[in-house]
């Protein structure tokens, strides 16, 4: 069946450090998401992708970035975390021109 | 910028009718959209209005007047295992399904 995995599940890091979290999807979609997740702030969206070489910044994206180089991966990286950017991490995808998003099981990510 | 409102606290009992309501900006908005989320768990989508009127699918409607904004999604029966967050999410990508997510309802049901 295909799914969308993210991977780490959680993950604790120190501030200053590189963090790369991974989303990979088996269903051929065009379009990839990443959100984060606070307590007050509902799902803010960082970076999303329309298509391979297509990257694009959302409401959040300081000190994020993304990169698509096939269709099935949207890897997230933190390029120096700060523990501004503890939170819980979804990744989505959707088919282009389909209504529904399809969200993987999240990631936790401490900045200590 | 983009923004949507809603409740951030709904209390109701088992059986009863429920209406969470939401409210977003005009400005590039193609269709709303809802999304449940169990408790530590992904959203899940439940429904989506690009035209005004009611989308019924099973227990949950949900509904759109683009003259005033506004929508809301209606859950009927309610059950404990209805007990979440509910999210309306706007979208502003058209085809590209660019999605301004609302700050969550929490939906406590109770027996």
């Amino acid at each position: 069946d295909a799914e969308i995995t993210q991977s780490p599940r959680h993950k604790i890091t120190e501030t200053g450090r590189q963090v790369t979290l991974a989303c990979h999807q088996t269903w051929n979609h065009n379009n990839m998401f990443w959100y984060r997740q606070d307590l007050g702030h509902g799902l803010r969206l960082i970076h999303y992708s329309y298509g391979v070489q297509d990257t694009n910044k959302g409401e959040v994206s300081d000190g994020y970035s993304v990169s698509r180089s096939n269709t099935e991966d949207l890897p997230l990286t933190l390029e120096s975390a700060a523990s501004s950017q503890t939170s819980v991490y979804f990744c989505a995808s959707s088919e282009a021109g389909r209504d529904e998003q399809f969200f993987g099981p999240g990631t936790r990510l401490t900045v200590l | 910028g983009q923004s949507l409102e809603q409740p951030s606290e709904v209390t109701a009992v088992e059986g009863a009718i429920v209406q969470i309501n939401c409210t977003y900006q005009t400005s590039g908005f193609y269709g709303l959209s809802w999304y449940q989320q169990h408790d530590g768990g992904a959203p899940t989508f439940l429904s989506y209005n690009g035209l005004d009127g009611l989308e019924e699918t099973g227990r949950f409607s949900s509904f759109l007047s683009r003259s005033d904004s506004y929508g809301y999604l209606l859950l009927q029966e309610l059950q404990m295992k209805d007990s979440a967050s509910y999210f309306c999410a706007a979208n502003y990508g058209g085809a590209t399904n660019k999605l301004i997510f609302g700050t969550g309802t929490l939906l406590a049901v109770q027996p």
